[in-house]
């Protein structure tokens, strides 16, 4: 079984200052590690992935995760947030051995001001 | 190149009908996936198809179904609606075993 918690349902930060969107997982096999954003009455865009090499993964607009095998984490980060950050961010879990269903968190609403 | 498109974006329905949902996936991708999202459950896996063939199925009753034709393109289908049925069916598609990249989703509506 695969499972994946985002512990905050909101997190809240001001323009200019870093964001960060925690998430972690559980798996049986290989994790394969996404986050997508999405933004209302949309569908998910992909923001970044990791499935091997480097822990620290840099995706679209300025976003980075960080993987942590020890921890079973992947928080994603952005080291200066914008107002039009501020969407519904998902975390997502594959077994990449064997499986090919991705599994969600239920999301975390990030909110920047101006 | 295009992104996934779905078909159609709204839909309004009431119980007891069936619906059929399409997903035209990117060109070249051959792993169609769906998914349902609401506000009590989230985003839950219906199934996932490669080359026409079900590899593997999430926790749904038997009135969801789904297909893939050979030119990839998918159909999901669901039969004697009910009104927790009412969702955001998301399709996305993927090259083997990568990333899924999602369409903008069908809202549907059972009243």
């Amino acid at each position: 079984a695969q499972s994946v918690a985002q512990p905050e349902d909101q997190v809240n930060v001001a323009e200019g200052n870093p964001l960060t969107v925690k998430c972690t997982y559980s798996v049986s096999g290989n994790p394969y590690l996404f986050w997508y954003v999405q933004y209302p009455n949309r569908g998910l865009q992909f923001l970044l992935k990791y499935i091997t090499g480097d822990n620290l993964v840099k995706g679209s607009y300025g976003f980075e995760a960080e993987f942590n095998k020890s921890q079973t984490s992947f928080h994603l980060k952005k080291p200066s947030a914008l107002v039009s950050d501020s969407a519904l961010y998902f975390c997502a879990v594959r077994d990449g051995t064997n499986d090919y269903k991705l599994s969600f968190g239920a999301g975390t609403t990030v909110t920047v001001r101006a | 190149k295009a992104g996934v498109t779905q078909t159609p974006r709204y839909l309004i329905k009431t119980r007891g009908q069936q619906v059929t949902l399409s997903c035209s996936p990117i060109s070249g991708h051959r792993s169609v996936s769906w998914y349902q999202q609401t506000p009590g459950q989230g985003l839950q896996f219906l199934f996932e198809y490669f080359s026409e063939t079900q590899r593997n199925k999430g926790n749904f009753p038997g009135r969801f179904s789904g297909r893939q034709f050979s030119n990839s393109r998918s159909e999901m289908n669901v039969s004697t609606l009910e009104l927790g049925d009412s969702a955001l069916y998301l399709c996305a598609s993927g090259p083997l075993d990568d990333t899924q990249y999602f369409g903008p989703g069908t809202r549907l509506t059972v009243l």
